[in-house]
């Protein structure tokens, strides 16, 4: 059990439709990241926030965006899903630079 | 640019047996490196977290190394069981400013009863 939970575990959304998934960071956690894991693939780094700011973003277009609360949960939103945003996303919490923990992951299936 | 590979990709061994997983980088300024676990369609476990001053890391029956300077760590698995089958991520934390984590493909381990 790390602490960190995501919601919800799965969803199903049709092509062209918005998605938000969530984040709940483990207690004293500042910094949350989100990453995409298609099948048989290892993580790919979406973006992270740090206090409440975004301090590194990977290689995804803008219709993937976040926000990080003050109680450091944190949102991810998708818009305009595309077939290929099938994935598993993972949110990971951490002190800073340190060991990273990490929730059960989202599975999304765009149809 | 960092990249990390994980071989074998694949691996069935027989209960009882050590084995060892491999993990190399490119880039060798790193802040960290972390061993995951993952179960089939499910999140990841942390395993071991090794900081770049460090060495090795133990847990139970899991050994961790790391050298820096030949990019590579090693994840040796004692006396492995049925219930260690899954597959297992390792992810480097590159220095900078932002410090993400750089994945391996992840070696799917079946151990055979």
């Amino acid at each position: 059990e790390t602490g960190v939970t995501q919601s919800p575990t799965h969803l199903i959304k049709t092509r062209g439709q918005q998605v938000t998934l969530r984040c709940s960071s483990q207690s004293g956690h500042n910094t949350v990241s989100w990453y995409q894991q298609a099948l048989g693939q290892g993580p790919q780094f979406i973006f992270q926030y740090y206090r409440e700011e975004e301090n590194g973003r990977g290689n995804f277009p803008p219709r993937f965006s976040g926000l990080q609360f003050p109680n450091y949960s944190s949102e991810l939103n998708v818009n305009a899903l595309e077939l290929d945003d099938s994935a598993l996303y993972l949110c990971a919490s951490s002190l800073d630079p340190t060991e990273a923990f990490f929730g059960q992951g989202t599975r999304l299936t765009v149809v | 640019k960092q990249e990390v590979t994980q071989i074998p990709a694949a691996l069935s061994v027989p209960e009882g047996e050590n084995l060892v997983l491999n993990c190399s980088f490119t880039d060798s300024a790193i802040y960290n490196l972390q061993w995951f676990r993952q179960d089939p369609g499910k999140g990841l476990t942390s395993l071991l977290l090794i900081q770049s001053s460090q060495r090795e890391q133990t847990s139970g029956r899991l050994n961790a190394s790391l050298d820096k300077s030949s990019g590579r760590s090693t994840l040796y698995i004692a006396a492995s069981q049925p219930g260690d089958s899954a597959t297992y991520l390792c992810a480097v934390r590159k220095m900078g400013s932002n410090y993400q984590l750089i994945w391996g493909a992840g070696t799917k381990l079946i151990i055979k009863p």
